[in-house]
């Protein structure tokens, strides 16, 4: 069964950094691109950034690009996301999703908040 | 970007009835290698969004068979054949073909 567990969120100053882990299991995590999606309160689906399965290729939606920056360590079978000079409006769920092998999100996690206000 | 459009945000359903959910992107979705890269996602009530339908048409694991997805082009339908109390949530299609991948705005669906 794949699992997909967030972790790192929290309440942060603007211009602030954090950094989300996603603890994976249940699949051959060195095998798939990963993802992050985030949903502000209230909102829809935003995608944030995708990483290939060697870790050699990534993605940002020009909102992101520049701030924050996908990694991933195969022998932990974990993703990151490092998130720095954050902005009130990346307030959201941030999600860890399993990539298909068409590298489209598949599996999600439950998700971690993090919340940007003084 | 490609924007993704849905109609209607919200339906009211009375179970064993049929739905349906239409989506629209401002481009098409059918790549050169003949998949088009729709995806339709559904998030109950307090959950993280799971993947009902892949590439227009293709049931995810465990899906049932009165979901399906159907369309070409820019013009893509989610039906429910028959409503299910399980079925409540928001459906949110997407599109795979380009990124960034961008998302619907959402149709709510509740049971009447």
């Amino acid at each position: 069964e794949v699992q997909l567990l967030e972790s790192g969120g929290g309440l942060v100053q603007p211009g602030g950094s954090l950094r989300l882990s996603c603890a994976a299991s249940g699949f051959t995590f060195s095998s798939y691109a990963m993802s992050w999606v985030r949903q502000a309160p209230g909102k829809g689906l935003e995608w944030v950034s995708s990483l290939s399965d060697s870790g050699g290729s990534t993605y940002y939606a020009g909102s992101v690009k520049g701030r924050f920056s996908i990694s991933r360590d195969n022998s932990k079978n974990t993703l990151y996301l490092q998130m720095n000079s954050l902005r009130a409006e990346d307030t959201a769920v941030y999600y860890c999703a399993k990539d298909s092998v068409a590298a489209r999100p598949e599996y999600w996690g439950q998700g971690t908040l993090v919340t940007v206000s003084s | 970007d490609i924007v993704m459009t849905q109609t209607p945000l919200s339906l009211s359903v009375t179970p064993g009835q049929p739905a349906s959910i239409s989506c629209k992107s401002s481009q098409s979705l059918l790549h050169v290698d003949g998949e088009t890269y729709l995806y339709w996602y559904l998030q109950k009530p307090g959950q993280s969004p799971q993947l009902l339908i892949y590439e227009l048409s293709s049931r995810f694991s465990g899906v049932p068979d009165r979901i399906s997805g159907s369309g070409s082009g820019t013009d893509f339908t989610l039906k429910i054949s028959r409503v299910e109390a399980e079925d409540v949530g928001v459906y949110y299609c997407m599109q795979g073909l380009h990124l960034p991948h961008t998302f619907g705005p959402g149709t709510k669906v509740d049971i009447k």
